[in-house]
């Protein structure tokens, strides 16, 4: 029961910028979003999360359009190791039901 | 220092059998989670615990029975394995009302033969 689309695979140049769009088109206002990668073989990790603001920390930037349908999460300088499944997770913060839904996610590939 | 760790990583096993799957957390957080990750590599959440209590249950046959020593340890016990519940297993665990970073273990692959 995603709510969530993401396209199913993206190719990015080693040292470029990978940016990965989600569209949520029916989320609501106290839903964030949420963004996990899956390296092969590996267990999610966390990447970043926002309510209306863009952020950054030091993995990435999430930049959420001003209407909150649409976000991309920015890897600046993609690498090697950054070769993974991206997850665009639409969550209501908050209380003990933090229920991660995965949808298929993107496969992003990073070339040398 | 692992966060959530399970054990084992790999369990290959015959139909009909009962195994045990463990986690345990050392990050202190009062919620943990398990989740299926199957075949076609979709992730879905199972169960979840916080502070020892059942939470979630989505709808997971009977076979499946989680068990909750103290809030560090989530284990998973599956009775009469079918080839059906060959996945990959992953715990996670999160503080609870924040819901900010979930952290998961590495999973464990179990084949059913």
């Amino acid at each position: 029961d995603a709510k969530t689309t993401q396209p199913p695979s993206m190719d990015c140049a080693e040292g470029r910028a990978a940016n990965l769009p989600c569209n949520h088109s029916t989320i609501s206002g106290n839903e964030y979003v949420y963004w996990y990668r899956q390296i092969h073989s590996q267990g999610p990790q966390y990447i970043i999360h926002g309510l209306k603001n863009n952020e950054t920390n030091e993995m990435a930037s999430l930049i959420i359009t001003e209407d909150r349908k649409s976000s991309t999460l920015i890897l600046p300088h993609a690498t090697l190791r950054d070769t993974a499944v991206y997850y665009c997770i639409v969550l209501n913060s908050g209380g003990s039901n933090y229920k991660l839904t995965f949808g298929k996610g993107t496969l992003l590939t990073v070339n040398p | 220092d692992t966060a959530v760790s399970q054990t084992p990583k790999y369990l290959v096993t015959q139909m009909g059998n009962d195994k045990s799957i463990k986690c345990e957390q050392n990050l202190g957080h009062d919620t943990m989670y398990w989740y299926k990750q199957d075949s076609k590599k979709f992730l879905k959440i199972m169960f979840s615990y916080n502070n020892k209590e059942l939470i979630i249950n989505e709808t997971v046959p009977n076979r499946f029975s989680p068990k909750s020593p103290d809030k560090a340890h989530l284990n998973l016990h599956i009775n009469s394995l079918e080839l059906g519940d060959s996945a990959v297993y992953f715990c996670a665990s999160s503080l609870p009302g924040q819901g900010i970073e979930a952290f998961f273990g590495q999973g464990t692959r179990l084949t059913v033969v």
